[in-house]
């Protein structure tokens, strides 16, 4: 099936800084990524929409400020972590779909802030 | 809002035994159903689903069948392997055309021991 990769798959910051997280399709032209966010032994909850070229469409409750979303590219979306703090610390999960209904995904990044 | 509620596990089996992961949801409209399954150190992957009621879903030995009374989608698999241990997760759509957007169970732990 169709690959989607993510970068870093794990990272440790300081309280203050920003973290960068990719994530790429490598076989396909993803039309649209999601990004999810999962707390341990919780469910994958949807943060944010992203259509290539367009602004980032955010689920209720999460700051656009914060997470900030980038889709420049048919392979590739960013989610930043701005001015990181402890409570962000989780499992960032991305997905990708090129149109035809099927979402593949990226295997997660996870995030300690310190 | 939409919601989904799965088993909770871990749920821990003898290889060959009969697997049952309970599967609930709430939705306005007709979703479409999905199971996704994550192996260790891997994404997301989808394991089968069902786009409308009394649809049955398949692969790798697994069923779930779309049961629109119940509101139900419970995974089944007659006989597992060491194989499929991984977390199991429930998943529906809001039918939003070829990008749609997922709504997650918790997920559950399924280890098999030899």
């Amino acid at each position: 099936g169709a690959v989607v990769s993510q970068h870093p798959s794990w990272v440790i910051c300081k309280s203050g800084t920003s973290v960068k997280i990719e994530c790429r399709s490598l076989d396909f032209q993803a039309t649209t990524m999601f990004w999810y966010r999962q707390f341990p032994k919780q469910s994958l909850m949807l943060m944010a929409t992203s259509n290539e070229g367009s602004k980032a469409t955010y689920e209720q409750g999460v700051e656009k400020d914060k997470f900030l979303i980038n889709h420049a590219s048919l392979t590739l979306s960013t989610l930043t972590v701005t001015s990181a703090h402890p409570e962000d610390s989780s499992f960032y999960i991305c997905s990708a779909s090129w149109g035809a209904g099927e979402l593949f995904f990226g295997e997660g990044s996870r995030l300690t802030v310190l | 809002g939409d919601s989904v509620t799965q088993m909770e596990g871990p749920v821990t089996l003898s290889e060959e035994a009969f697997l049952t992961i309970n599967c609930t949801y709430t939705a306005t409209g007709y979703p479409s159903l999905f199971w996704y399954v994550q192996y260790p150190g891997e994404g997301l992957q989808l394991l089968l689903k069902a786009t409308k009621a009394d649809d049955k879903g398949s692969n790798k030995g697994f069923e779930a069948t779309y049961r629109k009374e119940t509101t139900s989608f419970h995974l089944e698999k007659g006989s597992v392997q060491v194989s499929d241990s991984a977390v199991y997760f429930c998943a529906l759509s809001d039918g939003g055309g070829s990008n749609y957007k997922l709504t997650f169970g918790k997920g559950t732990l399924l280890t098999v021991n030899p």
